[in-house]
């Protein structure tokens, strides 16, 4: 079993949908989540950054944790073309030497936004 | 506020042969980081660096990947020699050092490898 696991979609969506991205994980060390948005040919940019169970918003986004499910989303409203990228879930634990924080990535949702 | 630079962006070459890529980081980052995404993969960390010293390199296939940083600031990353499977984007990235918190990582556009 995969630490993350992400469905890599594609996910394709109208203008203005709700959108819902998600993944589990089954390390319980993970404390700290995010959310990175890698446009084509572009390198990762965050987007969230979440370290307790519950919500978090900022705009049209909003992170959800849910740390006894094991399970994390990303929801976007009123989707914009603009939106359309590949989603990156990442989340980070303290290394077993207790040195540094990885952080390990999902596999990514491709999102199309139609206008 | 630069962002993190990374050169060339596009390299092709034949297998066996050898390459390197280059990082400057974000100005007054101290950690630096060498990811490998390979295509529909996420992100895989190969290096990262605190300065001039290596904190992690337990993903570096160390028989054919170097990275230095020699004055804690631009790093490179050299493949020697490369195979078929090290095609993939090569992404740098750094954040400011945190001890309590994890920091936001910042990435380059990276360097797309190409193995023939």
């Amino acid at each position: 079993q995969k630490e993350v696991e992400q469905d890599p979609g594609p996910l394709s969506v109208p203008e203005g949908a709700i959108v819902s991205l998600n993944c589990t994980y089954s390390n319980s060390a993970f404390q700290y989540f995010m959310w990175y948005r890698q446009y084509s040919r572009k390198g990762p940019e965050l987007l969230m950054y979440t370290y307790s169970s519950g919500n978090k918003e900022d705009g049209r986004f909003t992170a959800q944790v849910d740390k006894s499910s094991k399970y994390i989303s990303l929801f976007i409203r009123d989707s914009q073309p603009s939106d359309s990228a590949t989603y990156l879930c990442a989340m980070s634990a303290m290394s077993s030497g207790g040195s540094n924080y990885k952080l390990t990535f999902g596999k990514g949702t491709l999102l199309t936004v139609n206008p | 506020e630069a962002g993190v630079a990374q050169s060339p962006r596009y390299k092709i070459i034949e297998k066996r042969q050898s390459v390197a890529f280059w990082c400057n980081p974000i100005s007054g980052h101290a950690t630096l980081y060498w990811y490998q995404q390979i295509l529909g993969q996420g992100p895989k960390l190969l290096i990262q660096f605190q300065n001039n010293g290596v904190v992690d390199d337990s993903q570096l296939p160390k028989d054919r990947f170097s990275a230095e940083r020699l004055k804690g600031v631009d790093s490179t990353l050299k493949i020697q020699p490369a195979k078929l499977e090290d095609s993939a984007v090569y992404l740098c990235a750094s954040s400011q050092t945190g001890a309590r918190l994890p920091q936001p990582q910042h990435f380059g556009d990276g360097t797309r490898l190409s193995i023939l």
